[in-house]
């Protein structure tokens, strides 16, 4: 039982454009959503989050929007560079709980 | 002011060994969380433990599997008499009182030959 879906296993995109990460979720409630970034052999690094309260957050390049009604989340990179290249998941949680439920992850190609 | 360490980065065991990794939280964070990757998946929760206390070892197996964080010094994963299976990512985060995001070290690679 997949509460989170992340449901394109990899996605391609040119340098200097948008890439556009998208998740699922099927638990009502999560009220706390949170991108990580992982590069091979290295930890996930937490890069944003967002609150149930909000539809936007912005942190420089990456924007995370939240659509409660349709239960999708999802992040904006802008400009895409070369370094952005790596798996990105999505993970939830309650606020009361601490458990981060994961998506099997994107992972996120930007080409030359 | 470190993040979160993990060692060692790589064990191998033979079947039948033991395997212990470890891992130290972020500085002022008192709360540990154990996640195991298997290839082309997500995080999975194992285990979550404040100092000296098991808070939820839902998502650890029930045989061969331990955690620890005592008082004193690092987490601890323990698994025992360690299988082919075992073979994965073994990954701790750390977070502070109330804080929502998780951190997480580097990684143990354990490979059961």
């Amino acid at each position: 039982d997949q509460q989170v879906k992340q449901n394109s296993p990899s996605l391609s995109v040119q340098e200097g454009r948008i890439s556009i990460l998208n998740c699922d979720y099927t638990n009502s409630m999560f009220d706390y959503f949170l991108w990580y970034k992982k590069y091979p052999a290295e930890g996930p690094t937490f890069l944003i989050s967002i609150s149930s309260i909000k539809d936007k957050n912005e942190d420089g390049r990456f924007t995370v929007f939240l659509n409660k009604s349709a239960k999708h989340l999802s992040l904006h990179i802008v400009p895409s560079q070369p370094g952005d290249s790596a798996v990105y998941f999505c993970a939830a949680k309650t606020v009361s709980n601490y458990q981060l439920i994961w998506g099997a992850g994107t992972k996120l190609i930007i080409k030359p | 002011n470190a993040g979160v360490m993990q060692n060692p980065r790589h064990l191998v065991r033979r079947r039948g060994q033991e395997a212990r990794l470890r891992c130290s939280p972020m500085k002022g964070h008192s709360h540990v969380y154990w996640y195991r990757q298997l290839p082309e998946e997500g995080l999975k929760f194992m285990v979550y433990l404040q100092k000296e206390n098991i808070i939820d070892e839902s998502g650890m197996p029930k045989e061969r599997f331990s955690a620890e964080f005592p008082k004193e010094g690092p987490s601890i994963l323990r698994i025992q008499q360690v299988v082919r299976g075992d073979s994965a990512a073994y990954f701790c985060a750390s977070s502070s009182t109330g804080g929502h995001e998780q951190f997480f070290g580097p990684g143990t690679r354990l490979t059961v030959l």
